[in-house]
């Protein structure tokens, strides 16, 4: 069975600063990956996603991951943080193109500082 | 377009008491899947709905149930409320459970917020 791990449950950075959300994936086949967002008091929203292709994925707001494969690892950048950016983070995968049986990590809370 | 709608937000239930909770996906969206997220757990798949068939389910008891109606509006319910059902519940939708250029891209609601007492 697939699984998901995301390295810090919190991670805190200044505002224009390099961020880093660490996630790594388990899975038996090919994994689709995915990265969502979600602000207090409102649903998910997909940030990026990787299916097949290029291992470098960019996605809303600036935010890019890369898929590596030998390390089966899926972590999320952005070059410089903003204070918008302060959310929690998913990381999930599926084993099945286009199935709605995501498996996520548990999360990943990223605070800005001014 | 309107997002995917979820109702009621908020709502207080009692242990042994059942909920119903509502799902309107997207205009065109056919296929509806139901996750649970609470702090301890995280986010867990409950099931997922296409053209009205359950499609796929996850590790929840037979108190979790779900249905998907001809305009692929859906609902989940849970009998027997226990403490441990304190949760959001999302619910999310997408085009189609196939491939493609929407693949794995879901829609999530605001979710509903049930409170067991």
């Amino acid at each position: 069975a697939q699984s998901v791990t995301q390295l810090g449950s919190h991670v805190s950075v200044s505002e224009g600063a390099l961020v880093l959300l660490r996630c790594n994936y388990s899975s038996s086949v090919p994994p689709y990956l995915f990265w969502y967002v979600q602000y207090p008091n409102q649903g998910l929203q997909l940030l990026l996603k990787y299916t097949t292709g290029a291992t470098l994925v960019k996605g809303i707001n600036g935010f890019e991951a890369e898929f590596k494969k030998s390390e089966t690892s899926f972590h999320l950048t952005k070059p410089s943080a903003h204070m918008s950016d302060a959310a929690e983070y998913f990381c999930a995968v599926s084993e099945v193109q286009g199935a709605q049986k995501l498996v996520f990590g548990q999360g990943t809370r990223l605070t800005i500082n001014p | 377009k309107a997002g995917v709608t979820q109702t009621p937000r908020y709502l207080i239930k009692t242990r042994g008491q059942q909920v119903t909770l509502s799902c309107s996906p997207i205009s065109g969206h056919r296929s509806v899947s139901w996750y649970q997220q609470t702090p301890g757990q995280g986010l867990q798949f409950l099931f997922e709905y296409f053209s009205e068939t359950q499609r796929n389910k996850g590790n929840f008891p037979g108190r979790f149930s779900g249905r998907q109606f001809s305009n692929s509006r859906s609902e989940m319910n849970v009998s027997t409320l226990e403490l441990g059902d304190s949760a959001l519940y999302l619910c999310a939708s997408s085009l189609a459970p196939s491939g493609g250029p929407n693949t794995g891209e879901l829609f999530f609601g605001e979710g509903s917020r049930l409170t067991v007492l």
